[in-house]
């Protein structure tokens, strides 16, 4: 099992270009997660999704959009990259245990930097 | 607003206890979350607590009370491994989960 993996773990933007992060989870998780961190804040909510073909807005969605075409894999797209997007971006998956809790799965991260 | 108060930062002796603190204002409550984070790592899942008490797993315990908006997580027997971020974090009445910023602590032998 590889878990929670992530393409790329590196890259740099200049402002106004496009990207695509990628997350697939082998773990058969029904919910999956894009979070960014950064600085002396705490994880916050872009997207996510409790199936596949189903997404919704977290706290922090403007400036992204996302697919979740396969109950594996959840993209993150930035359309046009501002400096403001410069973060460290988690993807997770989880799902509900027997006794109700979920546990959510991170991945490695994906360090983005917008010139 | 929703809100999930944590240290910044703490230190602490190997070989010592420490407790790190969250306190927190939620639209409703459905759970809180501990977890690890090495630099440059994602956080790992460390402890769940849904109902008032102590919860112990090994070396770290984790604490809830309801009525007080408070959570602590206690380790034992430091090891410098310990060196990491804890976030706290709750599930609230939406089912999304509020994180905090996070506690850096720093273990010194």
């Amino acid at each position: 099992n590889a878990g929670v993996t992530q393409t790329p773990k590196f890259r740099v933007l200049k402002t106004g270009q496009s990207m695509t992060l990628l997350c697939a989870q082998d773990m058969n998780h029904e919910y999956m997660y894009w979070y960014r961190q950064d600085p002396g804040m705490g994880l916050r909510l872009i997207h996510y999704s409790v199936g596949e073909g189903t997404t919704a807005k977290g706290e922090v969605p403007d400036g992204y959009n996302v697919s979740r075409l396969k109950k594996q894999n959840f993209l993150l797209g930035l359309e046009s990259a501002a400096p403001s997007q410069t973060s460290v971006y988690f993807c997770a998956s989880s799902y509900v245990g027997g006794t109700g809790q979920e546990t959510q799965y991170f991945g490695p991260g994906t360090r983005l930097l917008v010139l | 607003g929703q809100n999930i108060d944590q240290p910044t930062e703490m230190t602490a002796t190997e070989g010592a206890i420490v407790q790190i603190n969250c306190t927190y204002q939620t639209s409703g409550f459905n759970g809180l979350f501990w977890y690890q984070q090495h630099a440059g790592e994602a956080p790992t899942f460390l402890s769940y607590n849904v109902l008032d008490g102590l919860e112990e797993k090994g070396r770290f315990s984790s604490f809830l009370s309801r009525s007080k908006g408070y959570s602590y997580l206690l380790l034992k027997e430091l090891q410098m491994k310990d060196s990491a971020s804890y976030l706290c974090a709750v599930r609230d009445s939406n089912y999304q989960l509020i994180w905090g910023a996070g506690t850096k602590l720093i273990i010194k032998p």
